[in-house]
């Protein structure tokens, strides 16, 4: 079956400008999650939504960081006027509760240069 | 909050050489444990998980793992690398209160040498 897909695969934006990434889960899965894969820091997380539940955002690093999921599927992380710093690669993953693991499964990410 | 320490950061091996790489764990729960892997320009993908059970765990392409709860502890084994091993291997924790998000090591970068 269809994994998780992100988009866009790549981007590149010029410092200050707003971005917006996408996420389309796998059918089914309620859980959602985003987190970062930057040199140095490994695997951060960053936004966790569960079913209608209120996201867990405690791992945003900062208010220019926002995202939503749409209808308990599709979500979108948003960072307003990027910095240099959030150049990284975006993962989205999304989970069920399957054989009680609830094992997460991860798209492919964006890979976001602010330049 | 949980916190996960992968001992290596760089690893270099040559084909059929034995692999162990440390992982280990603080959380004061019960938890989950998983290994994923990343091969270059690829994405994440899951090589072994131990959520209950038996704490030998065996994974793909050989793998195995071993979950030792007193020592927090969560390694990875292979008895004889290959060459399409090179990859980044992440150890990860979750708490084993229905969903909740992952906390990762660092990572560890294997290099297989011919």
């Amino acid at each position: 079956g269809a994994g998780v897909s992100q988009s866009p695969s790549n981007k590149v934006t010029e410092k200050g400008k707003d971005v917006e990434l996408r996420c389309d889960p796998i059918s089914g899965h309620t859980a959602l999650y985003w987190y970062r894969q930057s040199l140095g820091q490994g695997l951060e997380f960053l936004i966790y939504f569960q079913g209608n539940s209120a996201p867990d955002k405690s791992g945003l690093p900062s208010d220019r960081f926002s995202a939503e999921r749409t209808g308990g599927s599709v979500s979108t992380l948003t960072i307003q006027r990027t910095q240099q710093e959030d150049s990284a690669v975006y993962l989205c993953a999304s989970s069920s509760v399957g054989d009680g693991s609830y094992e997460q499964y991860f798209g492919p990410g964006t890979r976001l240069t602010v330049t | 909050a949980q916190s996960v320490s992968q001992h290596n950061h760089h690893v270099i091996l040559s084909e059929a050489a034995s692999l162990e790489l440390g992982c280990n764990y603080s959380y004061g729960g019960t938890v989950n444990l998983f290994w994923y892997v990343q091969y270059p320009g690829q994405h994440l993908q899951l090589l072994l998980k131990y959520f209950s059970g038996d704490p030998l765990v065996k994974g793909i392409k050989g793998f195995e793992a071993e979950f030792i709860k007193s020592k927090f502890s969560f390694n990875l084994r292979k008895p004889s690398v290959q060459w399409s091993d090179t990859a980044e291997y992440f150890c990860a924790v979750n708490a084993r209160a229905g969903y909740s998000t992952l906390t990762f090591g660092k990572g560890t970068m294997l290099l297989v040498s011919p």
